[in-house]
């Protein structure tokens, strides 16, 4: 079974600080993780995989198999970044890969 | 990304009406998923499919139904609504072939059962 922690329901920042959202995974074999956000009002849209290793507005989450986590961070919070986030896994390989999502960390950038 | 409708957006009805939430895609994505979203709860995997011809449960099927009446489009029904199926639902669609596993959603249908 494949399981998605994310043990803070909101976090709140003030801006320009340093942003880190937890996510930890739960799953026996090579997964593929990703981070989607959802701005008010807007549909959920993918902001970054692990596999792509990309730095997205700012963004970067590193795949930590030790401690199976897959933790966002951001040096400096924006305003901008106040969003609902969305931590899922989805196997790497095999047939059907299910998609399983995080309960979501809603992140609040304090002017 | 308008790839992904969704109808209605927003829609309130009574407790037994039978509703229908309709999404079509022009991505030409195979795979077509329907899930809710709670405060506190995420997003849902309600049913999936893979194909016109392939239906998958998803891990909160009981009380909805579904049609894929084309590649394109993947209709989520509520035979007797009920106020616990008060939420906001999302479509989403991926593409098998290429291994990438990202999911495109749709604007979502806010549903309000009293």
């Amino acid at each position: 079974a494949q399981r998605v922690t994310q043990p803070e329901k909101l976090l709140s920042v003030f801006k320009g600080a340093p942003v880190e959202l937890k996510c930890n995974y739960s799953y026996s074999g090579s997964p593929e993780l990703f981070w989607y956000v959802q701005y008010s009002r807007q549909r959920l849209q993918l902001l970054l995989r692990h596999i792509s290793r990309e730095s997205i507005k700012g963004f970067t989450a590193d795949l930590n198999k030790g401690e199976t986590s897959f933790h966002l961070k951001k040096p400096f919070a924006q305003e901008e970044d106040s969003a609902m986030y969305y931590c899922a896994l989805s196997p790497l390989s095999g047939g059907y890969q299910k998609v399983t999502f995080g309960t979501g960390t809603k992140l609040q950038v304090i002017p | 990304d308008a790839d992904v409708t969704q109808t209605p957006r927003n829609r309130i009805t009574k407790t037994g009406k039978r509703i229908m939430l309709e999404c079509s895609q022009t991505k030409g994505h195979d795979r077509m998923y329907w899930y809710r979203q709670d405060p506190g709860l995420g997003l849902r995997l309600i049913y999936y499919s893979f194909d016109v011809k392939d239906i998958n449960k998803g891990e909160i099927s009981d009380g909805y139904s579904v049609s894929r009446q084309a590649q394109a489009k993947f209709s989520l029904s509520l035979e007797s609504a009920i106020p616990n199926q008060t939420a906001l639902y999302f479509c989403a669609t991926s593409d098998a072939g290429t291994g990438v596993h990202e999911q495109f959603f749709g604007p979502g249908t806010r549903l309000t059962v009293l």
